[in-house]
């Protein structure tokens, strides 16, 4: 079955420094590839969207890279800051169902100053 | 941007009653709009596909009879939870799908359902 994972343990960095979160999906061929923000108790924000055909997309302090070898994406935050903490879901579109997401479990990221 | 809005963003209620639950997009039309519910510390699940006009097309798991969704208007995608269980109570939470070819999906704030 088609199954995405993101490193459940929280994520612990400095202010000013780069956080890189891991997407690795298995028995799955995606089109694209999405990383949402999500903070406690309110629903995902769109960041990114990264294509198959695609190995890196930049947007400010975001960079979202692709590798269909691996199966894996990853997301980075450059010059993290603490409003930043929050937890990152990345989403695959699923097989044969257009627009349909899978997500991840999601990965919390706390910046500390 | 395009905004979605979720109403109520909270609700009690007692085991055996129903529950409505309404997904609007502000300031876009949304031809689809999903469904998803959320457990504490787990991803969201997709529950069902709403398409305005048309029966809802349901995950699988998911059953129709209790979880009714209704799409009558491009704006405007209504869930209702019927004899609502404490099992149920969750986040549920409901996407648009913006026209234009960009295959994003903004998300509504969620609305916290308890049974009690």
């Amino acid at each position: 079955s088609q199954k995405i994972e993101q490193n459940s343990e929280a994520l612990n960095i400095q202010e000013g420094k780069t956080a890189t979160l891991t997407c690795n999906y298995t028995n799955y061929s995606p089109a694209y590839l999405q990383w949402y923000r999500q903070d406690p108790g309110r629903g995902p924000v769109f960041l990114l969207l990264i294509r198959e055909n695609e190995k890196e997309k930049r947007k400010e302090r975001l960079k979202v890279t692709f590798d269909t070898t691996l199966k894996q994406s990853l997301f980075h935050i450059t010059a993290s800051q603490p409003a930043d903490s929050a937890t990152y879901l990345c989403a695959l579109d699923q097989t044969g169902g257009y627009n349909k997401l899978i997500f991840g479990a999601g990965t919390r990221l706390a910046v500390h100053p | 941007g395009a905004v979605v809005s979720q109403h109520p963003s909270w609700v009690i209620c007692k085991s055996g009653t129903s529950v409505k639950i309404e997904c609007r997009s502000l300031d876009f039309q949304a031809t689809t709009m999903f469904w998803y519910r959320q457990f504490p510390k787990q991803s969201l699940m997709l529950m069902a596909t709403s398409n305005e006009g048309s029966k809802a097309t349901y995950e699988q798991g998911v059953e129709k009879d209790k979880f009714l969704i209704n799409h009558a208007s491009l704006t405007l995608s209504t869930l209702t939870v019927t004899s609502a269980h404490p099992e149920d109570s969750s986040f549920y939470i409901c996407s648009a799908l913006t026209s234009g070819g960009v295959d994003e999906q903004f998300f509504g704030p969620g609305t916290r359902l308890t049974v009690l």
